[in-house]
Protein backbone atom coordinates (compact mmCIF):
# COMPACT_ATOMS: atom_id res chain seq x y z
CA UNK A 1 0.00 0.00 0.00
CA UNK A 2 1.68 3.53 -0.78
CA UNK A 3 1.52 5.19 1.92
CA UNK A 4 2.79 9.30 2.54
CA UNK A 5 3.80 10.72 5.58
CA UNK A 6 4.30 14.41 6.69
CA UNK A 7 5.66 16.17 9.27
CA UNK A 8 6.97 18.84 10.30
CA UNK A 9 4.37 21.47 10.42
CA UNK A 10 3.68 24.00 13.55
CA UNK A 11 3.17 27.68 14.22
CA UNK A 12 6.13 29.62 13.24
CA UNK A 13 6.42 33.88 13.74
CA UNK A 14 6.61 35.54 10.66
CA UNK A 15 9.55 35.74 8.56
CA UNK A 16 10.80 32.28 10.50
CA UNK A 17 11.48 28.92 8.68
CA UNK A 18 10.56 25.53 8.54
CA UNK A 19 11.06 22.24 7.39
CA UNK A 20 8.23 19.60 5.76
CA UNK A 21 9.26 15.93 5.93
CA UNK A 22 7.18 13.68 3.44
CA UNK A 23 8.11 9.57 4.27
CA UNK A 24 7.25 7.55 1.52
CA UNK A 25 6.33 3.94 1.25
CA UNK A 26 4.95 1.20 -0.62
CA UNK A 27 6.41 2.10 -4.22
CA UNK A 28 9.37 2.86 -6.15
CA UNK A 29 10.55 6.16 -5.05
CA UNK A 30 12.87 7.17 -7.10
CA UNK A 31 10.70 6.74 -9.99
CA UNK A 32 8.35 8.79 -9.44
CA UNK A 33 8.16 12.74 -9.04
CA UNK A 34 6.89 14.29 -5.58
CA UNK A 35 5.17 17.57 -5.16
CA UNK A 36 3.80 19.86 -2.48
CA UNK A 37 0.26 21.38 -2.59
CA UNK A 38 -1.18 23.22 0.03
CA UNK A 39 -4.59 24.37 1.17
CA UNK A 40 -5.41 27.89 3.20
CA UNK A 41 -8.21 27.53 5.93
CA UNK A 42 -11.27 27.34 3.74
CA UNK A 43 -9.91 28.07 0.37
CA UNK A 44 -8.70 26.08 -2.75
CA UNK A 45 -5.51 24.09 -3.62
CA UNK A 46 -2.38 25.42 -4.86
CA UNK A 47 0.31 23.76 -6.45
CA UNK A 48 3.69 24.43 -4.05
CA UNK A 49 6.33 22.52 -5.60
CA UNK A 50 7.37 19.58 -7.70
CA UNK A 51 10.92 17.53 -7.84
CA UNK A 52 11.99 15.20 -10.62
CA UNK A 53 12.40 11.24 -9.21
CA UNK A 54 16.50 11.50 -9.44
CA UNK A 55 16.07 15.48 -7.38
CA UNK A 56 18.18 17.06 -11.10
CA UNK A 57 14.94 19.26 -11.51
CA UNK A 58 12.78 21.56 -9.10
CA UNK A 59 9.66 23.75 -10.00
CA UNK A 60 8.29 26.20 -7.78
CA UNK A 61 5.02 28.28 -7.80
CA UNK A 62 5.74 32.21 -8.51
CA UNK A 63 4.39 32.64 -4.17
CA UNK A 64 7.21 30.69 -3.15
CA UNK A 65 10.03 30.86 -5.78
CA UNK A 66 13.37 32.16 -3.72
CA UNK A 67 11.52 31.33 -0.27
CA UNK A 68 10.85 27.33 -0.69
CA UNK A 69 13.35 24.80 -1.31
CA UNK A 70 11.99 21.38 -2.59
CA UNK A 71 14.72 18.16 -2.21
CA UNK A 72 14.53 14.49 -1.89
CA UNK A 73 16.85 11.56 -0.37
CA UNK A 74 15.86 8.96 -2.16
CA UNK A 75 17.83 6.35 0.32
CA UNK A 76 15.28 7.55 2.78
CA UNK A 77 12.25 7.58 0.57
CA UNK A 78 11.77 11.04 2.04
CA UNK A 79 11.05 14.45 0.40
CA UNK A 80 11.60 17.67 2.06
CA UNK A 81 10.12 21.36 1.61
CA UNK A 82 12.75 23.75 3.52
CA UNK A 83 10.38 27.23 3.80
CA UNK A 84 11.85 30.29 5.00
CA UNK A 85 10.59 33.60 4.82
CA UNK A 86 7.42 32.70 6.08
CA UNK A 87 4.59 35.08 5.69
CA UNK A 88 1.00 34.90 7.09
CA UNK A 89 -0.44 34.32 3.59
CA UNK A 90 1.59 30.99 3.72
CA UNK A 91 -0.86 29.74 6.54
CA UNK A 92 -1.95 26.49 5.25
CA UNK A 93 -2.44 22.59 5.05
CA UNK A 94 0.59 21.18 3.05
CA UNK A 95 0.28 18.04 1.44
CA UNK A 96 2.34 15.55 0.24
CA UNK A 97 1.92 14.16 -2.98
CA UNK A 98 2.81 11.22 -5.42
CA UNK A 99 3.81 12.43 -8.75
CA UNK A 100 3.33 10.64 -12.14
CA UNK A 101 5.64 11.45 -15.01
CA UNK A 102 4.39 12.36 -18.60
CA UNK A 103 7.03 12.44 -21.32
CA UNK A 104 9.22 13.35 -19.15
CA UNK A 105 7.60 15.35 -17.21
CA UNK A 106 5.73 15.93 -13.67
CA UNK A 107 1.66 15.27 -14.39
CA UNK A 108 -0.87 14.68 -12.23
CA UNK A 109 -1.07 13.62 -8.41
CA UNK A 110 -2.05 9.87 -7.90
CA UNK A 111 -1.74 9.40 -4.34
CA UNK A 112 -1.83 11.95 -1.14
CA UNK A 113 -0.46 12.19 2.02
CA UNK A 114 -3.18 13.56 4.62
CA UNK A 115 -1.45 16.63 5.00
CA UNK A 116 0.31 18.91 7.58
CA UNK A 117 -1.02 22.24 8.89
CA UNK A 118 1.52 25.36 9.32
CA UNK A 119 0.47 28.56 10.57
CA UNK A 120 2.13 31.84 10.07
CA UNK A 121 1.70 34.08 12.96
CA UNK A 122 3.03 36.44 15.58
CA UNK B 1 0.30 31.35 -15.61
CA UNK B 2 -2.91 29.64 -16.52
CA UNK B 3 -5.84 30.03 -14.88
CA UNK B 4 -8.72 27.58 -14.83
CA UNK B 5 -12.47 29.06 -14.27
CA UNK B 6 -15.01 26.50 -12.78
CA UNK B 7 -18.64 26.75 -13.23
CA UNK B 8 -21.00 27.06 -11.46
CA UNK B 9 -19.33 27.65 -7.87
CA UNK B 10 -22.13 25.47 -6.44
CA UNK B 11 -24.49 23.00 -7.99
CA UNK B 12 -27.23 21.66 -6.48
CA UNK B 13 -28.48 18.18 -7.55
CA UNK B 14 -30.98 15.39 -6.41
CA UNK B 15 -29.12 12.14 -5.82
CA UNK B 16 -30.17 9.54 -8.26
CA UNK B 17 -29.41 12.42 -10.86
CA UNK B 18 -26.73 13.52 -12.90
CA UNK B 19 -24.43 16.32 -12.15
CA UNK B 20 -22.36 18.25 -15.00
CA UNK B 21 -19.14 20.39 -13.98
CA UNK B 22 -17.36 22.58 -16.23
CA UNK B 23 -13.45 23.56 -16.35
CA UNK B 24 -12.45 26.51 -18.48
CA UNK B 25 -8.99 27.39 -19.23
CA UNK B 26 -7.33 30.94 -20.21
CA UNK B 27 -5.29 28.93 -23.06
CA UNK B 28 -4.97 25.62 -24.43
CA UNK B 29 -3.76 23.11 -22.24
CA UNK B 30 -4.30 20.42 -25.14
CA UNK B 31 -5.63 17.75 -23.03
CA UNK B 32 -3.40 17.63 -19.72
CA UNK B 33 -5.94 18.33 -17.32
CA UNK B 34 -6.81 16.45 -14.35
CA UNK B 35 -10.14 16.26 -12.17
CA UNK B 36 -9.93 15.53 -8.33
CA UNK B 37 -12.61 15.18 -5.53
CA UNK B 38 -11.90 16.18 -2.19
CA UNK B 39 -14.63 15.76 1.01
CA UNK B 40 -14.60 17.99 4.26
CA UNK B 41 -11.19 17.20 6.14
CA UNK B 42 -9.51 14.87 4.03
CA UNK B 43 -7.53 14.74 1.41
CA UNK B 44 -8.15 14.93 -2.41
CA UNK B 45 -8.89 11.96 -4.32
CA UNK B 46 -7.46 11.54 -8.29
CA UNK B 47 -10.32 10.51 -10.33
CA UNK B 48 -9.79 11.46 -14.00
CA UNK B 49 -6.46 12.21 -15.53
CA UNK B 50 -5.63 13.27 -19.55
CA UNK B 51 -9.13 14.68 -19.88
CA UNK B 52 -10.86 11.25 -19.90
CA UNK B 53 -8.93 8.68 -18.41
CA UNK B 54 -10.53 7.20 -14.76
CA UNK B 55 -7.55 6.96 -12.52
CA UNK B 56 -7.54 3.17 -10.69
CA UNK B 57 -9.88 2.26 -8.91
CA UNK B 58 -12.97 5.16 -9.86
CA UNK B 59 -16.09 4.49 -10.87
CA UNK B 60 -17.32 4.07 -14.42
CA UNK B 61 -19.85 6.66 -12.86
CA UNK B 62 -17.56 9.78 -13.09
CA UNK B 63 -16.49 10.58 -16.97
CA UNK B 64 -14.17 13.27 -18.33
CA UNK B 65 -14.26 15.15 -21.73
CA UNK B 66 -13.01 17.92 -23.29
CA UNK B 67 -9.77 19.51 -25.00
CA UNK B 68 -8.10 22.79 -25.40
CA UNK B 69 -9.43 24.82 -23.04
CA UNK B 70 -13.22 23.79 -22.66
CA UNK B 71 -13.90 20.44 -19.97
CA UNK B 72 -16.27 18.74 -18.63
CA UNK B 73 -16.78 16.04 -15.23
CA UNK B 74 -19.93 14.08 -15.59
CA UNK B 75 -21.14 12.23 -12.81
CA UNK B 76 -23.77 9.83 -13.36
CA UNK B 77 -26.60 8.52 -10.49
CA UNK B 78 -25.35 10.54 -7.85
CA UNK B 79 -24.78 8.74 -4.22
CA UNK B 80 -24.46 10.85 -0.78
CA UNK B 81 -20.89 10.11 -0.80
CA UNK B 82 -20.53 12.26 -4.13
CA UNK B 83 -21.35 14.97 -2.30
CA UNK B 84 -17.87 17.23 -2.32
CA UNK B 85 -15.49 19.71 -3.56
CA UNK B 86 -14.35 18.73 -7.08
CA UNK B 87 -11.52 20.53 -8.40
CA UNK B 88 -9.52 20.83 -12.42
CA UNK B 89 -5.76 20.74 -12.42
CA UNK B 90 -3.81 21.59 -15.43
CA UNK B 91 -0.32 20.34 -16.45
CA UNK B 92 -0.07 22.19 -19.83
CA UNK B 93 2.59 24.64 -18.45
CA UNK B 94 3.99 25.27 -15.25
CA UNK B 95 2.95 26.42 -13.01
CA UNK B 96 0.53 24.17 -12.56
CA UNK B 97 -2.20 25.42 -11.70
CA UNK B 98 -5.96 24.39 -9.97
CA UNK B 99 -9.70 26.14 -10.40
CA UNK B 100 -11.41 27.36 -7.79
CA UNK B 101 -13.40 24.19 -7.06
CA UNK B 102 -17.35 23.65 -7.69
CA UNK B 103 -19.11 22.36 -4.83
CA UNK B 104 -21.88 19.62 -5.19
CA UNK B 105 -24.49 19.48 -2.87
CA UNK B 106 -27.71 17.88 -2.18
CA UNK B 107 -30.70 19.35 -3.60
Amino acid sequence: EVQLLESGGGLVQPGGSLRLSCAASGFSFSSYAMSWVRQAPGKGLEWVSSISGSGDSTYYGDSVKGRFTTSRDNSKTTVYLQMNSLRADDTAVYFCAKTTYSSGYPSHVDVWGKGTTVTVSS
Amino acid sequence: EIVLTQSPATLSVSPGERATLSCRASQSVSSNLAWYQQTPGQAPRLLIYDASNRATGIPAKFSGSGSGTDFTLTISSLEPEDFAVYYCQQRGSWPFTFGQGTKLEIK
